[in-house]
């Protein structure tokens, strides 16, 4: 079974700082989900990536494949980039998503 | 982007309803649907995988008799909780996938069981 962890757990920052999540997987993959859940608990996709980096906005986020591993940065972050960041895995089969335990967020004004 | 529409956003029933939750993608075909459940400050726990026009995938120790999904067509999965009770209560979370692999989410819908 994929193990999918995740570091910090929580993140509290100043407005404006540069954040880094971090996800690591245990099996190899094709693809990992970035996701957002806000207070209200909707869920929000931010990137699909199988390979280097893609961009959008203030948020980036790398994955080396290799090494099993990816991160999702914030610059100059801002409070109503506060949530929760969940990134998913395929699970062995290819077929579900095995979850990380997910990273809270906290932007101070 | 596309969108998953799930309705209702949060329902009150009494002990020994049924609820019943949809699932909507408005402007795409999700060949796959995913049903979850999450606990407060935890992360989200895969219930089913839903295939159109064929019986729900469920996961070990989820009551496949209990928590009813149904999918219908490409656009629309139901989950219905039968005779819920107070332990039923929860956030429950769908999801979409489409052919590329994107995931699209639903809004949720809080559940409280009287």
């Amino acid at each position: 079974k994929n193990e999918v962890e995740q570091s910090p757990q929580n993140l509290t920052a100043q407005e404006g700082e540069f954040i880094t999540i971090n996800c690591s997987y245990s099996v190899g993959i094709s693809a990992l989900h970035w996701l957002q859940q806000h207070p209200g608990g909707g869920i929000v996709s931010l990137f699909m990536l199988s390979s280097g980096k893609k961009k959008h906005g203030r948020l980036i986020a790398t994955i080396n494949i290799q090494e099993k591993h990816s991160s999702l940065h914030i610059t100059a972050s801002h409070p109503r980039d506060s949530a929760v960041y969940i990134c998913a895995a395929p699970d062995n089969y290819g077929q579900n998503f095995v979850f990380g335990p997910g990273t809270r967020l906290s932007v101070l004004p | 982007g596309a969108v998953v529409s799930q309705h209702p956003s949060w329902v009150i029933c009494k002990s020994g309803t049924s609820v019943k939750i949809e699932c909507r993608s408005l402007d795409f075909q999700a060949t796959t649907m995913f049903w979850y459940r999450q606990f407060p400050k935890q992360s989200l726990m895969l219930m089913a995988t839903s295939n159109e026009g064929s019986k729900a995938t469920y996961e070990q120790g989820v009551e496949k008799d209990k928590f009813l999904i149904n999918h219908a067509s490409l656009t629309l999965s139901t989950l219905t909780v039968t005779s819920a009770h107070p332990e039923d209560s929860s956030f429950y979370i769908c999801s979409a996938r489409v052919w590329t692999g994107e995931l699209f989410f639903g809004e949720g819908s809080r559940l409280t069981v009287l």
